[in-house]
């Protein structure tokens, strides 16, 4: 079975510092993978995806990410957070096959200092 | 256009109760899918609806969950009777049928069983 690992609950960055958000799978095939983000009151909002083909996707927001097959991640990035970033951020993959069904991490909230 | 609306957006009852949710996906999406998620812990799938019809209701906890499509339009979720640990957030998402079926969430419904 799929899943997905989100190593860290708690990220505390500075606002214009660079953030790095981790994400690991565990998949046999090569999955879709995807990055949400939830603010206060909204709901979950795709920042990215990845099907295939080049393996650093850029999404909304200034955010990219990067598919790593050899070490089974997708780490998600940004060179200068905004205080307006402070959110929570799932990861999640999908299997395909045409399930589609999406397994998600366990979420990493992120917090901004001023 | 309007996103995935979801009612209400916060919900107190007390066990033994019974509360319906309601989720209203985009116009034209067919499928819609309903996600719950424990404090502090993964997002997980409950069922999907293609249309009227449930296609995977395989994340259901057990029988005092009902979920209903009548219609294909809007759907409800009702908990009867509530017990402590379904206390969560109650995500819906849809989708249009596609390829790689990008889903849209909804706000959630905050479920607090007292």
């Amino acid at each position: 079975a799929q899943s997905v690992t989100q190593p860290d609950i708690h990220i505390t960055v500075s606002e214009g510092a660079s953030l790095e958000l981790r994400c690991n799978y565990s998949y046999g095939a090569t999955p879709y993978l995807f990055w949400y983000v939830q603010s206060p009151g909204q709901g979950l909002q795709l920042l990215l995806k990845y099907f295939s083909g080049d393996t650093l996707v850029q999404g909304i927001k200034g955010f990219e990410a990067e598919f790593k097959r050899s070490q089974s991640s997708f780490n998600l990035r940004k060179p200068s957070v905004h205080w307006s970033d402070a959110a929570e951020y799932f990861c999640a993959v999908v299997s395909g096959g045409g399930s589609y069904i999406p397994t998600f991490g366990r979420g990493t909230s992120l917090i901004v200092h001023p | 256009e309007a996103g995935v609306t979801q009612f209400p957006s916060h919900s107190v009852i007390e066990k033994g109760q019974t509360v319906t949710l309601r989720c209203d996906p985009i116009s034209g999406h067919d499928n819609l899918y309903w996600y719950r998620r424990v404090m502090g812990k993964e997002i997980k799938f409950l069922l999907h609806f293609v249309k009227e019809s449930k296609q995977d209701e395989s994340g259901m906890p057990n029988n005092r969950f009902l979920a209903e499509r009548t219609g294909g339009t809007y759907s409800t979720l009702k908990v009867q009777p509530a017990e402590l640990e379904d206390s969560g957030v109650y995500f819906c998402a849809s989708s249009q049928v596609s390829e790689h079926n990008e889903q849209f969430f909804g706000p959630g419904t905050r479920l607090t069983v007292l």
